[in-house]
């Protein structure tokens, strides 16, 4: 069965803390992304990566920053957590572009609350 | 005003009743998914659909690319089709997302 896995359900940091979510694929999927959830806004792309060592931003990338070492692995960083990043954080997988999508995959998210 | 635009954002039915979730979008796209997501995070592909309509089990969604619109239609709805049902449209490597509609099935 494929996968998405996020490593931690639910997390509570402290503000200023670097915190690192992170994010496993088995599917060979070219394609990651982070999004996060806010109630009554949905799902807002942070930043995806669309192969090793590549990323790019999406509509809110500020205070947020990635890492795609690996081809299975993508990871994101807040720089110094903020109380305004208390969301849900998902990730997702995808083939190459021009597949309309296929195979678009979530994990199952983190819940991240900053005090 | 959002690129994808969802409606209701809440609905609450009594099991056995016929319920339907729109969803309309105003840029152009490749594909749009039906997303379906449970209490505690998790979200699962309903449907993938680019034209006409799909069905599987007791859901079933349509599109009209002319009037970029598309809805999902849950039959003889459960207590257990409780959710938020999400709706994205895809255009090469960019998805969109709609808000949410929050379905609560009573028993």
């Amino acid at each position: 069965d494929v996968k998405v896995t996020q490593s931690s359900r639910y997390l509570v940091k402290r503000t200023g803390e670097k915190v690192f979510l992170e994010c496993v694929q088995d599917m060979d999927h070219e394609n990651m992304f982070w999004y996060r959830q806010d109630p009554g806004l949905g799902l807002r792309l942070i930043y995806f990566s669309y192969d090793v060592k590549m990323k790019e931003k999406g509509d809110i990338p500020e205070g947020y920053s990635v890492s795609r070492e690996k081809k299975e692995r993508f990871s994101l960083i807040l720089e110094s957590a903020s109380t305004n990043q208390t969301s849900m954080y998902l990730c997702a997988s995808s083939l190459l572009s021009g597949t309309g999508g296929y195979g678009y995959t979530f994990g199952s998210g983190t819940r991240l609350t900053v005090v | 005003k959002n690129e994808v635009e969802q409606s209701p954002q809440n609905l609450t039915a009594q099991e056995g009743e016929f319920i339907t979730i729109n969803c309309s979008y105003s840029v152009g796209i490749s594909a749009l998914h039906w997303l379906q997501q449970h209490p505690g995070g998790g979200i699962v592909s309903l449907f993938m659909l680019s034209s006409g309509k799909k069905k599987h089990g007791r859901l079933i969604a349509t599109i009209n690319i002319q009037e970029k619109h598309s809805s999902l239609h849950i039959t003889a709805s459960h207590p257990r089709d409780s959710a938020v049902y999400i709706c994205a449209v895809h255009n090469n490597n960019d998805m969109r997302f709609g808000a949410g509609t929050r379905l609560t099935v009573k028993p």
